[in-house]
C-alpha cells in the first residue's frame, strides 16, 4: 500500500517571501500521479499543482512549483511570493496509475504573515 | 456546470440516530469517492464506486453503508451514529484514465454527533 508522509505540521511565512512544503511517499509502482491540493478555510479542496511520475521536468503553476525527486520519492511544494491567500492547509497525495484511489498526507497548516 | 454537490453542509446527529449524506455529480464521472477528514489525520477513504451498482470499501469502512443506482449519486448512509463519526465529510468524483486530474471535490458536510 501507498504511504504519503507530511511530516510537518505547521509552517510560518512572511508575505512576499518564498516557502517550501515537504511530502515524501513510499511505493512500488513505476507509474503515478502527484498532487498538492489547498484547503483554506472555506473547506473546499482545491488543486494546486499535480505532477506525472514519467515526466522528468518539474510542474510550474504561476507562483507555485514543485521539486519532485522520484529516487529519493519526494515532492516538494514550493510557493513563491507569498500572499495572504496562500494561507491554508495543504494536503500532498499520490494517485497509482492503475488504481483511481487518491491517499492523502496529513496535511500541513501555512500561515502567511502581513 | 455544478460539479459535485454534497448535501447537507452542516448536521448535528443524537447518538444512535441515522441520516445519509448526499452526493452527486453532473461531469458524468464513473469514480466517485467518500472521504473523511479528521484534524491531524489528513483524509481517510471510506468507501469508493467504480460505476453504477459498484462499491468497494475503503481505509475506514465500518459503521458506514453505500450504495450507486446511478451513475450521478453516492449517497453515504450512517447507521447508529456515534461520536467517533464526527467528522468533515467529503465526496469526490473522477474520470477513468484521467489520472493526472486528481478528483473534483464537493464542499464538504460537518456532522457533530452528540
Amino acid at each position: 500500500a501507498q504511504t504519503v508522509t507530511q511530516s510537518q505540521p505547521e509552517m510560518s511565512v512572511q508575505e512576499a517571501e518564498t516557502v517550501t512544503l515537504s511530502c515524501t511517499y513510499d511505493t512500488s509502482e513505476n507509474n503515478y500521479y502527484l498532487f498538492w491540493y489547498k484547503q483554506p478555510p472555506s473547506r473546499q479542496m482545491i488543486l494546486v499543482i499535480r505532477q506525472e511520475a514519467y515526466k522528468q521536468q518539474n510542474a510550474t503553476e504561476n507562483r507555485f512549483s514543485v521539486n519532485f525527486q522520484k529516487a529519493a520519492k519526494s515532492f516538494s511544494l514550493k510557493i513563491s511570493d507569498s500572499q495572504l491567500g496562500d494561507t491554508a492547509m495543504y494536503f500532498c497525495a499520490f494517485r497509482g496509475g492503475a488504481n483511481s484511489k487518491l491517499t492523502f498526507g496529513k496535511g500541513i497548516t501555512l500561515s502567511v504573515r502581513p | 456546470n455544478a460539479g459535485v454537490t454534497q448535501t447537507p453542509k452542516f448536521r448535528i446527529l443524537k447518538i444512535g440516530q441515522s441520516m445519509t449524506l448526499q452526493c452527486a455529480q453532473d461531469m458524468n464521472h464513473n469514480y466517485m469517492y467518500w472521504y473523511r477528514q479528521d484534524p491531524g489525520m489528513g483524509l481517510k477513504l471510506i468507501y469508493y464506486s467504480v460505476g453504477a451498482g459498484i462499491t468497494d470499501k475503503g481505509e475506514v469502512p465500518n459503521g458506514y453503508n453505500v450504495s450507486r443506482s446511478t451513475t450521478e449519486d453516492f449517497p453515504l448512509r450512517l447507521e447508529l451514529a456515534a461520536p467517533s463519526q464526527t467528522s468533515v465529510y467529503f465526496c469526490a468524483s473522477s474520470y477513468p484514465g484521467q489520472g493526472t486530474y486528481g478528483y473534483t471535490f464537493g464542499s464538504g458536510t460537518r456532522l457533530t454527533v452528540v
